[in-house]
């Protein structure tokens, strides 16, 4: 499969710990961008990258952190865990830079965290 | 700052009936409009976007500047349009980002 991959799935963790969540865009595409989706909010646009580089930023904590490997990889690191960062993570890809991004998101499959 | 609301978290409809979803958007340049959806254990996935003007699935939506609005619509709903659906707005100028609105859960109903 060539789609975008997340890991891990599903993951469970204890207020103020630490985790990482790890992407794999779609082969060719160089733009990686980090959403959270909860039951209250919906999508919401955490951060993009672009061929390694921090290209946007949307509501993103500074207690949460990314980056962009140069296999393109990209790795959100979430820390100081609140009950209220519980939600769906979502990594999506495109193959055009932020100038030439037509609309079109090539989603994973989410990685769901579960913090107590 | 721009913002899609899309008003209704949850619409049931019959199969057979209408169905409309709702979208409205807040922006002060020139917005291009997206449907997004996702089925049952798939991927999140773009539906339709309002510049080709296609119909996907029987499903259409018109972009109303004068309303803001960009709903989608389908004459007769099917069991398996039973989904989650995202309207989403596309930025213009060098920043180009997507913004999503808070989702409405279909359900067609037997």
């Amino acid at each position: 499969d060539s789609g975008v991959t997340q890991t891990p799935k599903h993951l469970i963790t204890a207020t103020g710990q630490r985790v990482t969540l790890r992407c794999s865009p779609r082969s060719g595409d160089l733009s990686v961008y980090w959403y959270q989706q909860s039951l209250d909010q919906g999508l919401q646009f955490l951060i993009q990258y672009y061929n390694g580089e921090e290209r946007a930023k949307g509501n993103i904590l500074e207690r949460f952190s990314a980056q962009q490997f140069p296999d393109l990889h990209s790795e959100l690191n979430l820390s100081s865990l609140e009950l209220g960062d519980s939600a769906l993570y979502f990594c999506a890809s495109s193959v055009v830079s932020l100038e030439g991004f037509t609309g079109e998101l090539f989603f994973g499959e989410g990685s769901r965290l579960t913090v107590l | 700052a721009q913002r899609v609301t899309q008003p209704e978290k949850l619409l049931s409809v019959f199969k057979g009936a209408p169905v409309e979803l709702k979208c409205n958007y807040s922006y002060s340049g020139s917005p291009e409009l997206f449907w997004y959806v996702q089925y049952s254990r798939q991927r999140l996935q773009l539906l339709l976007r309002h510049i080709s003007r296609e119909s996907i699935k029987g499903f259409t939506a018109d972009l109303n500047k004068g309303e803001t609005s960009f709903h989608l619509k389908k004459p007769f709903a099917q069991e398996e349009d039973s989904a989650m659906y995202y309207c989403a707005l596309l930025s213009s100028g060098s920043a180009r980002q997507l913004t999503f609105g808070s989702g409405t859960q279909l359900t067609v109903l037997p």
